[in-house]
Parts: structure tokens; C-alpha cells; sequence
């Protein structure tokens, strides 16, 4: 079955950097679009990056353009989000999800990853 | 900036039937904004209900449907259980791989 584990989150202070990883299993890892999708404390979901397959095409939300980077390994079925200068307002839990064969959408879900960016 | 608007809450009786919507704030909403639809209950992860506007995503009963009602999309619920007391986000496709989440219905069953 599809399984998709974020790792990397934690406790990190304003303007520092983290990591994140999210690790694929269960279908052919290469065949997908990837995405990252956020939500803090108490708030509504908020789509932040995807990643086309070959890494060849990727986009950000406005929110985070210039600060994160999606990349992708295909040999690892993974896919990661660098992200840099973060402030308080990044606080929130962060998933990977898969994109739809269509890409248009999102089918299958990480369980989340807590990122608290605080002094 | 595009905002994507849907109605903050909504209570349904059990067997009831509600109807959630979801509006663009640059005009309508047709089905090549390629609406989906996402249930949440709190602290955990998102689930998958519908995709292009009416698809059912695999194993959601067909009491939730998707649907173009006027100039935005809906999520209806037919027959409420007292487990679809969740959050329901709307998603809509941009272009360019950019997609914009809804701000969200709190649906409660009493």
C-alpha cells in the first residue's frame, strides 16, 4: 500500500534552516508529481511546492518562493523540502502528499511533521 | 491574489443531506479549475474525497459527491453519519502546478 513518512522536523530558531524529508513506498515513486502542503496551529491547509517527476518543473507558493526548495531523489523515493530564513510564521505541520495521475489533485498523504520555528 | 472561499461552518442532522461550497475570488469555477475535495479531523492527516469535481477518490461512500452548482464547486453529503464531523477543504487548480486550498468548512452532525 502507499505509504509516505516525513522525517526532519523540529524545533528550529528564526532565520535558521531545517530540512525535510519524506520517504515513498508502496508504488513507482517515479511515475508521480510530488507536493508539499502545510498547516499551522489551528489553521486551514495551505499548498506550498510541487515537484514533476523528473524534477524538470516545480513551483512555489508565494509564500515561501525564494526561501524553500523542493528537490527530488528518484533512486531513494524521496522527496525533500529545503527550507531557509524561516520565520515564526512558517510554524506549522508539513505534508508530503502524492499528486493524482492527473496532477491536478492530491491522493495519498504523509501523516505530518511538526516544524515550530521559535526563539 | 487569488482567494478561494468556502463557508467557515455547517450543521447537519444525522441523515441529513448538507451541501458545502466553494467560490474563486477572480470568478467561477468550472471543471477545468479541476476542484477536489478533502476531509479532516483533527490531528490527522488529510483524506481524499473527490477529485475532478465529481470523481470519488477510492473507497469514499457515495453518500459525498462533487458537483458545479452555479459559479462554484460543492460537496454534498446525503445521509450525514455522526463520523463526517470534520473539516472539509476545497482544492483548486491554477495552472502552472499551482493550486489553492480553500479556507475550509467545519461540518458538526447533531
Amino acid at each position: 500500500q502507499v505509504q509516505l513518512v516525513e522525517s526532519g522536523g523540529g524545533l528550529v530558531k528564526p532565520g535558521g534552516s531545517l530540512r525535510l524529508s519524506c520517504a515513498a513506498s508502496g508504488f513507482i515513486f517515479s511515475d508521480y508529481y510530488m507536493s508539499w502542503v502545510r498547516q499551522a496551529p489551528g489553521k486551514g491547509l495551505e499548498w506550498l511546492s510541487y515537484i514533476s517527476t523528473i524534477s524538470t518543473y516545480r513551483e512555489y507558493a508565494d509564500s515561501v518562493k525564494g526561501r524553500f526548495a523542493v528537490s527530488r531523489d528518484n533512486a531513494k523515493n524521496s522527496v525533500y523540502l529545503q527550507m531557509d530564513s524561516l520565520r515564526a510564521e512558517d510554524t506549522a505541520v508539513y505534508y508530503c502528499a502524492r499528486n493524482g495521475i492527473t496532477t491536478r489533485h492530491f491522493d495519498f498523504w504523509g501523516q505530518g511533521i511538526l516544524v515550530t520555528v521559535s526563539s | 491574489q487569488t482567494v478561494v472561499t468556502q463557508e467557515p461552518s455547517f450543521s447537519v442532522s444525522p441523515g441529513g443531506t448538507v451541501t458545502l461550497t466553494c467560490a474563486l475570488s477572480s470568478g467561477s469555477v468550472s471543471e477545468t479549475d479541476y476542484p477536489s475535495w478533502y476531509q479532516q479531523t483533527p490531528g490527522q492527516a488529510p483524506r481524499t474525497l473527490i477529485y475532478n469535481t465529481h470523481t470519488r477518490s477510492s473507497g469514499v461512500p457515495d453518500r459525498f459527491s462533487g458537483s458545479i452548482v452555479g459559479d462554484r464547486a460543492a460537496l454534498t453529503i446525503t445521509g450525514a453519519q455522526a463520523d463526517d464531523e470534520s473539516s472539509y477543504y476545497c482544492v483548486l487548480y491554477l495552472g502552472r502546478g499551482i493550486t489553492v486550498f480553500g479556507t475550509g468548512t467545519e461540518v458538526t452532525v447533531l
